[in-house]
């Protein structure tokens, strides 16, 4: 497709376990950003690669969490030992390379992770 | 902290009227971003401001930015019920840090 994908669409699991969240990029573009919304919020920033430099991970909330995008594309977001604060929307956004002053982000539809 | 911030929270308003949705931010930027989110979906981009730019109009949309006042406001004239949705800003401060504010919830009443 042209868009950002992300999958699952919505994930239920039970606090303690482990789960992924994938997101492929629009073609071509080199910034990948990972977001987390909770319900009515706004967006909180949890990790950003671009092409083959070290990932931002300023934004991770705790070692729990950890993301890998491989060949420079696919994305996977991974948590660890889920906890019901992780219950949110999981947002992926793709960009072509930042610092041009046109860093528009095309968003996925996002997963919605409940934790029980 | 939030770079921007976007007031008011929550704004109600009847079809055909205009909405104003305000944005402040703390540093210098490269350009603004608004995006608009409808419920349980991805955001969009709507428009891009850059900081030597003072005014922009897109549509039904008008966004302005004053760099003195690190503030910006988008204004949708003859707002319709589909453009109830929410509002975010972002700036972009010249390099990979995006940040967006929480956000202002439009509803449009018919």
């Amino acid at each position: 497709g042209a868009g950002v994908s992300q999958s699952p669409s919505n994930k239920v699991t039970e606090k303690g376990k482990d789960v992924e969240l994938r997101c492929d990029p629009i073609s071509g573009h080199t910034a990948l950003y990972w977001y987390r919304q909770s319900l009515g919020q706004g967006l909180e920033f949890l990790i950003y690669f671009q092409g083959n430099s070290a990932p931002d991970k300023s934004g991770l909330p705790s070692d729990r969490f950890s993301a890998e995008r491989t060949g420079g594309s696919v994305s996977t977001l991974t948590i660890q030992r889920t906890q019901q604060e992780d219950s949110a929307v999981y947002l992926c956004a793709s960009s072509f390379s930042p610092g041009q002053g046109k860093n528009i982000q095309y968003f996925g539809a996002g997963t919605r992770l409940s934790v029980l | 902290s939030q770079q921007g911030e976007e007031d008011p929270q929550a704004l109600s308003i009847q079809e055909g009227e205009n909405a104003t949705m305000n944005c402040s931010y703390k540093t210098s930027i490269n350009n603004l971003q608004w995006y608009r989110q409808n419920s349980g979906r991805g955001l969009v981009h709507l428009i891009l401001i850059r900081s030597n730019e003072r005014e922009k109009h897109s549509g039904r949309l008008r966004v302005t930015l004053d760099t003195s006042k690190k503030s910006s406001s988008l204004l949708i004239t003859a707002s319709r019920a589909a453009d109830t949705a929410s509002y975010f800003c972002a700036t972009d401060d010249y390099g990979q840090n995006f940040v967006f504010g929480p956000g202002t919830r439009l509803s449009v009443l018919p």
